[in-house]
């Protein structure tokens, strides 16, 4: 089974500071990986894709890279802000299905 | 563009009642889709999945059932709800392996 790991659960920094979030993933043989925010009652935001052939992904403040020979994955946020508090999801795919495996996710709190 | 849907926002059911949430998708045709199920503070479950109309896969055995009645249309239903089927209930579609978008989500609560 395809597991993904997501360190830490949990992440409280003050405004301002950049912060990485990790993704790890049993099986490198990932077809691409997502990076998802979820906020309190609210549906998986698509933040980031990066496709098995790329290296990183940057769209403003984030930036998402991709190790597949090591199975693992960075979100870098910089200069946090409150408004980027949430939990944020990582999620594999594999090219020989049509699951979707999802990391438990990092919640953030960033304090003002 | 592509949308997704789900309702209701928010149920409260008995112990025992039946389920029927509903999903649609639109500005797409031949989606994924999913229903996974999230407890509080724990990760996503994926419940079901289905390439095609009247195609489903069961992740989990459960009291829970998925239909897929039309193309863009995905439901999940009980005959009789449990306490522990309580739980945040996430639809999502995907063009194939690749990405995937969700909707706004179901809180159900069973007393």
């Amino acid at each position: 089974k395809q597991e993904v790991t997501q360190i830490p659960a949990a992440l409280s920094v003050p405004e301002g500071e950049n912060l990485v979030l990790n993704c790890s993933f049993t099986d490198s043989a990932i077809y691409n990986l997502q990076w998802f925010r979820q906020d309190p009652g609210k549906g998986l935001t698509s933040l980031l894709l990066i496709q098995s052939s790329q290296r990183e992904q940057t769209s403003g403040r984030l930036n998402a890279s991709l190790d597949k020979s090591s199975g693992r994955s960075t979100l870098y946020i910089a200069a946090s802000q409150p408004g980027d508090s949430a939990t944020y999801l990582c999620a594999v795919t594999y090219n020989t299905g049509n699951q979707f495996y999802f990391g438990t996710g990092t919640s953030l709190t960033v304090i003002p | 563009s592509q949308t997704i849907h789900q309702w209701p926002a928010t149920l409260v059911q008995p112990v025992g009642s039946p389920l029927s949430l509903e999903c649609t998708v639109e500005g797409t045709s031949n989606p994924n889709l999913y229903w996974y199920r999230q407890a509080a503070g724990r990760g996503l479950q994926l419940l079901f999945y289905s390439v095609g109309i009247g195609q489903i896969s069961s992740e989990v055995p459960q009291n829970l059932s998925a239909s897929r009645p039309q193309d863009r249309q995905f439901i999940l239903s009980s005959k009789k709800l449990l306490l522990s089927d309580s739980g945040f209930y996430l639809c999502a579609w995907s063009p194939g392996p690749s990405r995937q978008f969700f909707g706004p989500g179901t809180r159900l609560t069973v007393l």
